[in-house]
């Protein structure tokens, strides 16, 4: 299947430092990318959506001036944790379709562990 | 609400022996439904996807199984193996129509094979 790729896989940062996680596709084009974060033993939940060339939609609860979504091109897309405090520190998994239509398979990035210390 | 449910929340079996786990959805409109295996520390990966008119479909040790009617699905894993041992997550895919994702994503069931 497709590879979605992401990284770093964990990061370590300091309280009010800001972190950027990027997520490329790398054999195809992603016109729709997808964030999620997932607490331990919890579900994936959706935070933005990300669409080439256009602003991000997010979700209700996610302050789109904390996580700033940038989707250049259609293959990468990166979201980065501005002024991070330890209740960011969470798993934050990128994933990408292949097209618009919705049910055509979203591959998924291996995630990033981040812990804000 | 649109809710995935999966049972059990955990489970131990031994090497060898085969497991089902279940998944109930109330997710409306319906365009398909996705299991996949999350390693720990690990993005998901898909093991199978069913639309609506798809009762059955099979990935090696993996079979799951989708009614529609009951708004129930079933992961059976045959012949487990060590590297069975992950949380298996049922996705809900609803045809949302516009920009916004429309994946409703279970908590999982987190499986454990013993030696």
């Amino acid at each position: 299947g497709a590879v979605v790729s992401q990284h770093p896989s964990w990061v370590i940062c300091k309280s009010g430092t800001s972190v950027k996680i990027e997520c490329r596709s790398l054999d195809f084009q992603a016109t729709t990318m997808f964030w999620y974060r997932q607490f331990p033993k919890q579900s994936l939940m959706l935070m933005a959506t990300s669409n080439e060339g256009s602003k991000a939609t997010y979700e209700q609860g996610v302050e789109k001036d904390k996580f700033l979504i940038n989707h250049a091109s259609l293959t990468l897309s990166t979201l980065t944790v501005t002024s991070a405090h330890p209740e960011d520190s969470s798993f934050y998994i990128c994933s990408a379709r292949t097209t618009a239509m919705w049910n055509t398979e979203a591959f998924f990035g291996q995630g990033t562990r981040l812990t804000v210390v | 609400k649109n809710q995935v449910e999966q049972s059990p929340q955990s489970l131990i079996i031994l090497e060898g022996k085969n497991c089902t786990l279940q998944c109930n959805y109330t997710v409306s409109p319906f365009s398909n439904l996705r299991w996949y295996k999350q390693d720990t520390g690990r993005g998901p990966v898909s093991l199978t996807i069913m639309t609506f008119s798809e009762n059955t479909k099979s990935n090696g040790r993996y079979t799951a199984t989708l009614d529609a009617d009951t708004k129930q699905s079933s992961l059976h894993i045959t012949a487990s193996q060590l590297s069975d041992s992950a949380s298996y997550i049922c996705v809900v895919d609803r045809y949302s129509g516009g920009g916004a994702d429309g994946l409703t994503f279970g908590k999982g069931t987190h499986l454990i094979i013993q030696p």
